[in-house]
């Protein structure tokens, strides 16, 4: 079944650890985003992807990094992760650049960062 | 500063009629969308408004005023399985998305 698949579901980190949630898509969608997701907060973008080989900060980039090495891979970095940290993550991805086309999301992972 | 406002919580009886609404204020606007996420899932895409007035698709239709920031969702013949959040996004002049903090729809038989 095409979509986005992410890894893991959930994980419990302990602050300070380095982690990386990994995201990979079969669209061949050129555009892909990771997204936090708190209680009673909109979605919040943390970096996002145009195209393969470019990437590009959003609301809120600190304490993560990403890569874009191909088409279908968009793993995101916690260097050394703080329990303000803790949320949903979901990654996403949409045919065209930024906003232009509906978001097809993952099934999100759930990071406890104690 | 930019800003996506969707009541917190709505209640609406199985069978009836619901409208979510969601007014704007951003750097400008290049189109509005509503996603539909359940609890513990990934939001979905429902719709999409860029012009005024009335898109329908099947139950679910979405409302668009541009000259006054507002868009409503409008939910018939409502069944259990619509018990979701309902997350209202606005794309701006630099196609940034702009996210509402969403509308927790709770349906009672």
């Amino acid at each position: 079944i095409a979509g986005i698949t992410q890894a893991p579901t959930s994980q419990i980190l302990a602050a300070g650890r380095r982690m990386t949630l990994r995201c990979t898509q079969d669209m061949r969608h050129n555009a892909m985003y990771w997204y936090r997701q708190d209680l009673g907060l909109g979605l919040r973008l943390i970096h996002y992807s145009n195209t393969a080989g470019t990437t590009g900060k959003g609301e809120v980039p600190d304490g993560y990094s990403v890569s874009r090495a191909n088409t279908d891979d968009f793993p995101l970095t916690l260097a050394s992760a703080v329990p303000s940290q803790t949320s949903v993550y979901f990654c996403a991805s949409s045919e065209g650049g930024q906003g232009a086309s509906p978001l097809h999301f993952g099934n999100g992972t759930r990071l406890t960062v104690t | 500063g930019q800003n996506i406002d969707q009541p917190t919580e709505m209640t609406a009886t199985e069978g009836a009629i619901v409208q979510i609404n969601c007014t704007y204020q951003t750097s400008g606007f290049n189109g509005l969308f509503w996603y539909q996420q359940h609890a513990g899932e990934a939001p979905t895409f429902l719709s999409y408004n860029v012009l005024d007035g009335l898109e329908e698709k099947g139950r679910f239709s979405s409302f668009l005023s541009r000259s006054k920031g507002y868009s409503y969702l409008l939910l018939k013949e409502l069944q259990m399985k619509d018990s979701a959040s309902y997350l209202c996004a606005v794309e701006d002049s630099n196609y940034q998305l702009i996210w509402g903090a969403g509308t927790k729809l709770i349906i009672k038989p």
